[in-house]
This record gives structure tokens, C-alpha cells and sequence, in this order.
């Protein structure tokens, strides 16, 4: 079975400084995807970033980066220079990409983020 | 701007009602997944289909719940009969390979 830890239930970060959000994840399939998501106080999930079990460098989108440390399961969100509308809950997921099951995310609980002035 | 659609985007039942939420996938996404979000339980997948064939429907509730996809442009979830403890919001997302493009989410309150 696959799993999700999320350690941090909230976390708060100044404007304009960088944030980590921690993600480890346990699977047993060599083959699988980590994404992180953006849920905002209006509700809908926001796609930020994918990265592959077998992709070679991290994965940036913008200023989302994600920490990929495929030793130690573990595919950190770091997002640079906060914005006061980085505000929402965050959510890492895995996707296990076996035989008749791709494609299935197995979410983590989620971080709170909050940006202050 | 394509995105996914849902209808209602709140729906507030009586115990025992029968509760049908629609999906509009993006046009030409292949896979659509119907997720379950509550405080409790956080994010449940509770199926999900592959060219409109279910491929996995294992973490929804067999008695009360059903899922259909009667076309490509449309994917409804149906509660029957509905109850208190199906409260929660329902996400409908499609995708083609590695994203996965949610909805704004069906709000439902069972009182």
C-alpha cells in the first residue's frame, strides 16, 4: 500500500522569504509520481508540480521547486519568495504507476500555510 | 481556458434523497477520477475511469453509490439513498498522463 506523510499540519512563513513543506511517502513500485497540490480558501486544488520516480533533476515550476530525495522518500515543496496569495493548504500525493492502477493519488493530509506581512 | 466543470456547486439534502453530481472533463482528457474531501477523512479516491470504463471503484461505498460516465463530456456520481455522513465535497478531476485537473468541487450537506 502507498502512503503520504505530511509532518507539518500548518506552517507560517514571511512574505518574501522561502518555505519548505515536507512530504516523505512510502511505496514498494520503482515506478511512480509525486505532485503537489494548491488548495486555496475557495475550495478548488490547484495542480503546482509533478516529479517522476526516474526523472533525473528536480522539477521547478516558477517559483515551486521540489526537493526530490529519492534515498530518503522524500519530495519536499519549496516555494521561493512568498506571496501573501501563497496562502492555502497544500497537498502532497503519489501516483503508483503499476499495471491497471495508473494514475490513482493517494493524497497526504495537508499543510496550512500562512503568509504574513 | 479549459477546465473542469461541476454542477451543482452546492447541494443541501434531506437524509434518504437521492443526490445525482455532474463532471464535465476537459475535452480530450482520457481518465476521470470522482474524490471525496472531509475533515475527518481528508481526500478519498472513490473511482475512477479510463475512456469512460470504470477501472477501480473500490473506495466508494457499493450500496448507496454509483458512478457512470454515459459520454466523454460527462461523468455523474448518484447517491441513493443519501446520508448525514456523506456530507463532504466532491471533486471531480480528469487528466491524460501525469496531471490531474480538479473541479471546484460539489459541496453536499445531508441533514
Amino acid at each position: 500500500a502507498q502512503k503520504i506523510t505530511q509532518t507539518q499540519p500548518g506552517m507560517f512563513v514571511q512574505e518574501k522569504e522561502a518555505v519548505t513543506l515536507d512530504c516523505t511517502y512510502d511505496t514498494s513500485d520503482p515506478s511512480y509520481g509525486l505532485f503537489w497540490y494548491k488548495q486555496p480558501s475557495s475550495g478548488e486544488m490547484i495542480f503546482l508540480i509533478y516529479q517522476g520516480s526516474y526523472d533525473q533533476q528536480n522539477a521547478t515550476e516558477g517559483r515551486y521547486s521540489l526537493n526530490f530525495q529519492k534515498a530518503r522518500k522524500s519530495a519536499n515543496l519549496v516555494i521561493s519568495a512568498s506571496q501573501l496569495g501563497d496562502s492555502a493548504m497544500y497537498f502532497c500525493a503519489m501516483r503508483v504507476i503499476s499495471t491497471g492502477t495508473a494514475s490513482k493519488l493517494t493524497f497526504g493530509t495537508g499543510t496550512r500555510l500562512q503568509v504574513t506581512l | 481556458d479549459a477546465r473542469v466543470t461541476q454542477t451543482p456547486r452546492h447541494k443541501v439534502t434531506e437524509m434518504g434523497q437521492e443526490v445525482t453530481m455532474r463532471c464535465q472533463p476537459i475535452l480530450g482528457h482520457n481518465t476521470v477520477f470522482w474524490y471525496r474531501q472531509t475533515m475527518m477523512q481528508g481526500l478519498e479516491l472513490l473511482a475512477y475511469f479510463r475512456n469512460r470504463a470504470p477501472l477501480d471503484d473500490s473506495g466508494m461505498p457499493k450500496d448507496r453509490f454509483s458512478a457512470e460516465m454515459p459520454d466523454a463530456t460527462l461523468a455523474t456520481l448518484k447517491i441513493q439513498p443519501s446520508e448525514p455522513r456523506d456530507s463532504a465535497v466532491y471533486f471531480c478531476a480528469s487528466g491524460l498522463s501525469n496531471e490531474q485537473f480538479f473541479g471546484p468541487g460539489t459541496r453536499l450537506t445531508v441533514l
